[in-house]
């Protein structure tokens, strides 16, 4: 079945430690977006990219990183510099065109600081 | 810039009540809109969507109307199940120039639905 793939469903991070979250798609599509939701705030846009090897800001990218190397990937890492990490972390793809910018999500990462 | 407005929650229904969640938008031009849902630690899923004033976006029971005069695209079912109970995302699509469209997010409105 096609989708989308977060890992792990839980991640829990010691202070000073930088961390990934892996996000995979076999939809094929050329779009991929990473959000944060807390409670409250609704989801706001990290990163986005539209295709392999390029990426662009979103409202928050203080504190993160990604990387687009292969269509089918686009990993978060959550660097030590982002001062409150804890949060629900979506993944989303989509074909990223003017009529149909339908956006597929994964379950979601769980990332707790300690 | 882009930005959705939705009621804010929590909203709490018996089993079989009628459901009105509001959503107004600000955006340039013809955005397309969306309304997602999420259920209890699971990612968003597409509940129904329109990409033009006027049309109608339906499924399992809900509606919403793409109201360019209003602005507005508010989600409604007329007889809501302890189902129906999680957490509801009006959401935009736009250009922010070139071909990108990205989706801009309401804060969400937490439902629950009691038998």
């Amino acid at each position: 079945d096609g989708g989308i793939t977060q890992s792990p469903k839980y991640l829990f991070r010691k202070e000073g430690q930088n961390v990934t979250l892996s996000c995979e798609q076999n939809l094929n599509h050329d779009a991929m977006y990473w959000y944060r939701q807390d409670p409250g705030q609704g989801l706001r846009l990290i990163y986005y990219s539209q295709i392999v090897n390029d990426f662009q800001k979103g409202d928050i990218a203080e504190g993160y990183s990604v990387s687009r190397e292969k269509k089918e990937s686009f990993p978060l890492t959550v660097t030590s510099a982002q001062k409150n990490p804890t949060a629900f972390y979506l993944c989303a793809s989509s074909i990223d065109s003017p009529w149909n910018t339908e956006a597929f999500f994964g379950q979601g990462t769980r990332l707790t600081v300690v | 810039g882009n930005s959705v407005t939705q009621m804010e929650g929590p909203v709490t229904l018996s089993e079989e009540a009628f459901l009105t969640i509001n959503c107004t938008y600000t955006a340039t031009g013809y955005p397309s809109l969306f309304w997602y849902v999420q259920y209890p630690g699971e990612g968003l899923q597409l509940l129904l969507k329109a990409t033009k004033a006027d049309d109608k976006g339906s499924n399992k029971g809900f509606e919403a109307t793409y109201r360019k005069e209003t602005t507005s695209f508010h989600l409604e079912k007329g007889s809501v199940q302890v189902s129906d109970s999680a957490v509801y995302f009006c959401a935009l699509s736009r250009s922010s120039g070139g071909s990108n469209y990205k989706l801009t997010f309401g804060k969400g409105t937490l439902l629950t639905v009691n038998p």
